[in-house]
């Protein structure tokens, strides 16, 4: 079955320090990967995605994300935190089975103390 | 430019009733999404047009419907609505060619509670 998991329901970081959020799938053939940032009370927007080559993909906000073949994992990460990068964070993957389903990992709060 | 607006923001129903959840996107895009969001559970689909006219099942339909009223908007109906259906509901829609080659575009969602 294809799943996505997002082992930590949350993350700490100080301010300043580089952060990572974990995402790790399963789906047969190539995976079309993406990572989404939802702020308190709002809807989800798109961080960046991962369809095809480079593995180290750049985004929104100053993220980026490093697609792990071998070790099925696409991790959300940013060189140095801020405290408004708190949100909750979901990585996500398209269902191969269909161009118009994404399977969901479960989120991670991310919380920036200063 | 006001993206993707969902209405209501908030609503409180009791065993039975039914409602509509309204969505309308203006940025010409061909797919539409209707999904929930639970706590743990992420985002789970539960109905998506892929572009005006048609309309297809996702994940957990049960106990929905929708209709493709026009290119701009996609309604969600709770016909007899259930405690189970306590969620809050967010609106999507993407460019043509679905989810695989570009983004998805969120509402700001609507928090719906049933008693």
């Amino acid at each position: 079955a294809q799943s996505v998991a997002q082992p930590e329901d949350q993350v700490n970081v100080a301010e300043g320090n580089p952060l990572t959020v974990k995402c790790t799938y399963s789906v047969s053939g190539n995976p079309y990967l993406f990572w989404y940032v939802q702020y308190p009370n709002r809807g989800l927007q798109f961080l960046l995605k991962y369809i095809t080559g480079d593995n180290l993909v750049k985004g929104s906000y100053g993220f980026e994300a490093e697609f792990n073949k071998s070790q099925t994992s696409f991790h959300l990460k940013k060189p140095s935190a801020l405290v408004s990068d708190s949100a909750l964070y979901f990585c996500a993957v398209r269902d191969t089975g269909s161009n118009y389903q994404l399977i969901w990992g479960a989120g991670t709060k991310l919380i920036i103390k200063p | 430019n006001a993206g993707v607006t969902q209405t209501p923001k908030f609503q409180v129903l009791k065993t039975g009733q039914s409602m509509t959840l309204q969505c309308a996107q203006d940025m010409n895009h061909n797919s539409m999404y209707w999904y929930r969001q639970d706590p743990g559970m992420g985002l789970r689909l539960i109905y998506y047009s892929a572009s005006e006219g048609t309309t297809d099942k996702g994940e957990v339909p049960n106990g929905y419907n929708v209709s493709r009223l026009n290119k701009r908007e996609f309604s969600l109906r709770l016909e007899s609505a259930a405690p189970s259906q306590t969620s809050v509901y967010f609106c999507a829609s993407s460019e043509a060619g679905g989810v695989g080659t570009g983004e998805l575009f969120f509402g700001e969602g609507s928090r719906l509670t049933v008693l």
